[in-house]
C-alpha cells in the first residue's frame, strides 16, 4: 500500500474558525511533511516530522500548528487564518529523513478556502 | 544552496512524438535528483530519482531521465507521448540546508500538454 490519505478533501473556513487537517499513511514511513501549494506553483515546505518529532519548521506562522500523534498520523491545526492562506495543503511521507530512499509519497491534498 | 531550474513553463508535444522536459541543477557535492508529476487537483506522484550509478534512470509510466554531469542537467524523457501524460511536472533536488537537515527543493514546474 503506497497510499497517503488526507481528510477533508475540501474545507471552507472563516477567519475566526478552528479546524484541523488530517493525514495518514500505513507504509511504515518515519518522516512526514506538510506542504502548502498555490495554483501552478511548486509545493512550499511547511513542516517536517522525523520519528514523530518536529525536525523542520519553515518559519510558518503560529496560526498553523502541526501535530504528530503517532508514526502513521499527522495533523495540521488551523486557527485564525487569513484569506491568503487559501491553498492546496499537501501531506507527504518518506521512508526516512536522512537516507537515500528519500522519495516522498504525497496525499491528494486538502483544498482550503479561507473566507 | 542547492537548486533546480526548469526553463520552460509549458511544453507542447503531439501524441506519439517523443517528449523532453528540461531541468538543470546547481548543487555542491553529489546531487540527489527527482522528478514528480502532478495531475489536476491531485497530489504529486514520484516518477524517478537519480542517486548514483547509471546516468539513464528509468521510472514509472515509461518515463526516463538522463543525468548529465557536464551539463548539470537531468532532463525527463519519454519516447512516445500519450494524451494522458498531460500534467504538471516538477524537478526536485535534495537540499542540505544550513541547519544540517535535508529537505527537497522543487523547481517551478513545467506544464506538459500532449496534443491529440
Amino acid at each position: 500500500d503506497t497510499e497517503v490519505t488526507q481528510t477533508p478533501k475540501h474545507l471552507v473556513m472563516g477567519m475566526t474558525n478552528k479546524k484541523s487537517l488530517k493525514c495518514e499513511q500505513h507504509m511504515g514511513h518515519r518522516a512526514m511533511y506538510w506542504y502548502k501549494q498555490k495554483a501552478k506553483k511548486p509545493p512550499e515546505l511547511m513542516f517536517v516530522y522525523s520519528y514523530e518529532k518536529l525536525s523542520i519548521n519553515e518559519s510558518v506562522p503560529s496560526r498553523f500548528s502541526p501535530e504528530c500523534p503517532n508514526s502513521s498520523l499527522l495533523n495540521l491545526h488551523l486557527h485564525a487564518l487569513q484569506p491568503e492562506d487559501s491553498a492546496l495543503y499537501l501531506c507527504a511521507s518518506s521512508q526516512d529523513y536522512g537516507g537515500t530512499s528519500y522519495e516522498q509519497y504525497f496525499g491528494p491534498g486538502t483544498r482550503l478556502t479561507v473566507t | 544552496a542547492q537548486s533546480v531550474a526548469q526553463p520552460e513553463d509549458q511544453v507542447n508535444v503531439a501524441e506519439g512524438n517523443p517528449l523532453t522536459v528540461k531541468c538543470t541543477y546547481s548543487v555542491s557535492g553529489n546531487p540527489y535528483l527527482f522528478w514528480y508529476v502532478q495531475y489536476p487537483n491531485r497530489g504529486l506522484q514520484f516518477l524517478l530519482k537519480y542517486i548514483t550509478g547509471d546516468n539513464l534512470v528509468k521510472g514509472s509510466y515509461g518515463f526516463e531521465a538522463e543525468f548529465n554531469k557536464s551539463q548539470t542537467s537531468f532532463h525527463l524523457k519519454k519516447p512516445s507521448a500519450l494524451v494522458s501524460d498531460s500534467a504538471l511536472y516538477f524537478c526536485a533536488v535534495r537540499d542540505l540546508n544550513s541547519g544540517g537537515y535535508q529537505k527537497v527543493t522543487f523547481g517551478t514546474g513545467t506544464k506538459l500538454q500532449v496534443i491529440p
